[in-house]
């Protein structure tokens, strides 16, 4: 089993569509979580940590269930400029020092 | 201010011989990280730098692959006797330090291609 699994998609949405995206982590001590983006051929950025009480940034919402070991990214209003893949990203541990990186969900947002 | 950066952009190179891809960290940045990302594939941890010292190899695939850091600034990954399937975009990333929610700021990757 992978440590950070995400369905790959792709997931194709018209504009103004809310879209939510599901990742799991099989270790149950990880510690930290975050959801990156990266554009095509670029490199990831970082889109915005989960704290366990979950978060938003405008349109953008995140939520951590650690007793299912599962984190989401719901995107509200979807705007063309979302089209990217988005990474599910978990440290293992709170002293680990290297991120496990899912493979990623691509979005595409039509016109 | 700048970013990460990596050099070379885009390097071919033919089976058996050694490649050297270079990372300049944030200025000001303690910690340095390498990853490789297969095409379709998530990122793969390799190797991370605190300082100079690398407290954490355990990511690195084959004793092929080496990789130091100097002044606590530049990175430099080197692969000897590349093979085919070394072929894949090699990321560096740094943050300020080592802690479990620290951000990683990554540079646009250097694409290897193995013929």
């Amino acid at each position: 089993r992978k440590e950070v699994e995400q369905d790959p998609g792709p997931f194709n949405v018209p504009e103004g569509a809310t879209v939510a995206f599901n990742c799991t982590y099989s270790n149950s001590a990880s510690q930290s979580f975050f959801w990156y983006r990266q554009d095509c051929r670029k490199e990831p950025k970082l889109l915005m940590s989960v704290y366990s009480s979950g978060n938003e940034d405008g349109r953008f919402t995140a939520q951590l269930n650690r007793a299912s070991q599962y984190i989401s990214l719901l995107i509200r209003d979807s705007k063309l400029s979302d089209s990217a893949t988005y990474l599910c990203v978990v440290n293992p541990t709170g002293s680990a020092r290297q991120l496990t990186f899912g493979s990623g969900t691509q979005l595409t947002v039509l016109p | 201010g700048a970013g990460v950066s990596q050099s070379p952009s885009n390097k071919v190179t033919e089976k058996g011989k050694d490649v050297e891809l270079r990372c300049d960290p944030i200025s000001g940045h303690t910690a340095l990280y390498w990853y490789r990302q297969s095409l379709g594939q998530g990122l793969e941890f390799l190797i991370y730098f605190q300082g100079n010292s690398a407290p954490d190899k355990s990511g690195l695939p084959s004793d092929r692959f080496s990789a130091e850091r100097t002044g606590g600034s530049v990175s430099t990954l080197t692969i000897q006797r590349t093979q085919q399937e070394d072929s894949a975009v090699y990321l560096c990333a740094s943050s300020t330090q080592t802690g479990a929610k620290e951000t990683q700021y990554f540079g646009p990757g250097t694409r290897l291609l193995v013929l």
